[in-house]
């Protein structure tokens, strides 16, 4: 199976900040690479969909970078409710695998 | 827009059968994307259980390959999911969700929407 390995596992910020999730596959997965907020109690929500496509109606201060084994998801500018996990995943080959997660907090 | 509701047994007794079903609304079973579950759980993340193709054939999460049993009804337009010999490790939160695909080889896919999720418990 392909593991998934994002980094940090959390990170506290402030409305406003710049923030940059790492994730890093065990192989190769070309841009095979989606991305998803989940909030407690509910279900994850896809953000970002092959490695950089925003999924409609999610804002443009969120954006995905990478290529390969290394990939990235950058909020630009937080907002309160961005405050969430956030998850990738590979769709390149099954069985699909996620990360472990960051924790997005507010500092 | 397409929903999807899980529902089921919250309880299971260990080493029994998970039956879970998902029904859809807003999209056909007949439509092409493929019918999915994941499951969350504390200790093991988000995991990946398999999928069902619009015509019937599946493709199972090896880890659980020899458990699972996936089939679709499109007369009801909802998919199930059957879990055999469950035991206190597959207490989690089980999800349906749609998978998506664009082109490319492989063909890229994403998982939208997500049903909301039901906590399945495996106690006596």
């Amino acid at each position: 199976d392909i593991q998934m390995t994002q980094s940090p596992s959390s990170l506290s910020a402030s409305v406003g900040d710049r923030v940059t999730i790492t994730c890093r596959a065990s192989q190769s997965i070309s841009r095979y690479v989606n991305w998803y907020q989940q909030k407690p109690g509910k279900a994850p929500k896809l953000v970002i969909y092959v490695t950089s496509i925003l999924q409609n109606g999610v804002p443009a201060r969120f954006s995905g970078s990478g290529s390969g084994t290394d990939f990235t998801l950058t909020i630009s500018s937080l907002q309160p409710e961005d405050f969430a996990t956030y998850y990738c995943q590979q769709s390149y080959i099954t069985p699909f695998t996620f990360g472990q997660g960051t924790e997005l907090k507010i500092k | 827009q397409v929903q999807l509701q899980e529902s089921g047994p919250g309880l299971v007794r260990p080493s029994g059968t998970l039956s879970l079903t998902c029904a859809v609304s807003g999209a056909s079973l007949s439509d092409v994307y493929c019918w999915g579950w994941v499951r969350q759980s504390p200790g093991k993340g988000l995991e990946w259980i398999g999928k069902i193709y619009p015509a019937g054939s599946v493709d199972y999460n090896p880890s659980l390959k020899s458990r699972v049993t996936m089939s679709m009804d499109k007369s009801k337009n909802q998919f199930s999911l059957d879990v055999r010999s469950m035991t206190a490790a597959d207490t989690a939160v089980y999800y349906c969700v749609i998978e998506r695909f664009g082109g490319g080889t492989p063909a890229i896919n994403w998982f939208d929407p997500w049903g909301q999720g039901i906590l399945v418990t495996v106690s006596s």
